[in-house]
Order: structure tokens, then sequence, then C-alpha cells
């Protein structure tokens, strides 16, 4: 029961460029979405949330969009840089609980 | 840096023998998680505390057991580790800004063999 979907497996761009990840959920009851980023031999790190109640927040070079009746959000990273080389996240919350997707690697070429 | 401790951070052992880790919080917080990560699943929840004594089960919870009897500490056991149960565990918090958000732990890299 796959609540929280990341259909990209992995993701490559130029630095510079825009890197855009993708997340799709089933599940209306989610009330906060997040996007965490994980370097490998550590934990996953809070990025950046947005509230349902809301179809964007933007922190730095971080934009999360929601759309709420497409049951999708995005990350947007202007520009992407090599250090955010790592794999993404995506979060829904829901009451106590949260659902992961399965990841996308992004990698950010020199 | 949320004040999480994980403890072992890395273990081997073998199927049958009974595997305890330890999640340490230094902030106080109510909530606490614990997680598997695998390839192709994210990260899936196991269990999860309330509070001291109260746990509840997460979306993968058989064959583990948790006991929160401080606040400061959540303890994972596998009763009795099969190859299956090889995986890296991560214990998160709950904060209370931004809301819903958690905070991980630098991980356990479990191996069953």
């Amino acid at each position: 029961d796959q609540q929280v979907k990341q259909n990209s497996p992995s993701l490559s761009v130029q630095e510079g460029r825009i890197s855009i990840l993708n997340c799709d959920y089933t599940n209306s009851m989610f009330d906060y979405f997040l996007w965490y980023k994980k370097y490998p031999a550590e934990g996953p790190t809070f990025l950046i949330s947005i509230s349902s109640i809301k179809d964007k927040n933007e922190d730095g070079r971080f934009t999360v969009f929601l759309n709420k009746s497409a049951k999708h959000l995005s990350l947007h990273i202007v520009p992407s840089q090599p250090g955010d080389s790592a794999v993404y996240f995506c979060a829904a919350s829901a009451r106590d609980r949260m659902r992961f997707g399965a990841g996308t690697r992004l990698t950010v070429k020199p | 840096d949320a004040g999480i401790t994980q403890s072992p951070r890395h273990k081997v052992t073998e199927t049958g023998t009974p595997v305890t880790l330890r999640c340490h919080q230094t902030e106080n917080h109510r909530y606490m998680y614990w997680y598997r990560q695998d390839p192709g699943h994210g990260l899936r929840l196991i269990h999860y505390s309330y509070g001291v004594k109260d746990t509840d089960k997460g979306e993968v919870s058989d064959g583990y057991s948790v006991s929160r009897s401080k606040t400061e500490d959540f303890l994972l056991t596998l009763e009795s580790a099969t190859s299956s149960q090889t995986s890296v565990y991560f214990c998160a918090i709950r904060a209370g800004t931004p809301v819903g958000t958690q905070y991980f732990g630098p991980g356990t890299r479990l191996t069953v063999l």
C-alpha cells in the first residue's frame, strides 16, 4: 500500500540548472508534506515542508509546490549545485505518522 | 542537530539471536519513531511512541517490539533476528516546528547472517 510515490528513481542535471523532483500521493487525509535529503551513511535531514492549505513554500534555492487536486507535489532546486547530489525523499504526514516515498537520487554534474 | 544518538551504529548478528537497538534523545520530545530503510521502499515505520510506556505499531511491525521506560530512550528489539531484517534502522523524534516535522538520528546498519 504505497500512499506516497516517487516514480523517478534517479535524476541527473547540470550545475546551475533547475532540478525538479516529483511526488504523488493517494491519501486525502495528509495535512503536511515534507522533503528530506539524505547523504550516504547519514540520517535523512529535513529540507522544506508545506501545509495542505498552501500551494507553495520557498526557502532560498528550494521551493515546494503542492497541487491538491492532482495529489502531486514537487521540489524545485534553483540553481542546482554539486553539493545537492543526494537521495531526496518526499514524505506526507497525517496525525502522528509519516509516510515516505522510495526516494529519488539526484546527481548534479559540474 | 536534534540531539539524537543511536547505538550501536553497526551490528552483525546471526539468525535467531536477539538484538536490541537503542535511540537516545536529549531534548525531551514526546514522540519517537523507529523506521527501517530498504532499497526501493524508502523509510517504513516499524513502531512509534507518544509518551513513556505508550507505543503503537507502524506498517512493518511484525518481528519487532519496542519499549520506552524513560522519555529519552526508545528501544527496538528483534526477538529472533531473521535475514529479512537486515536493513538500516533510523530513529526519529517529532519536533514542534515546523509542524509535523521529524528529525532523524544517524542510523544503525544491521546485518543478519
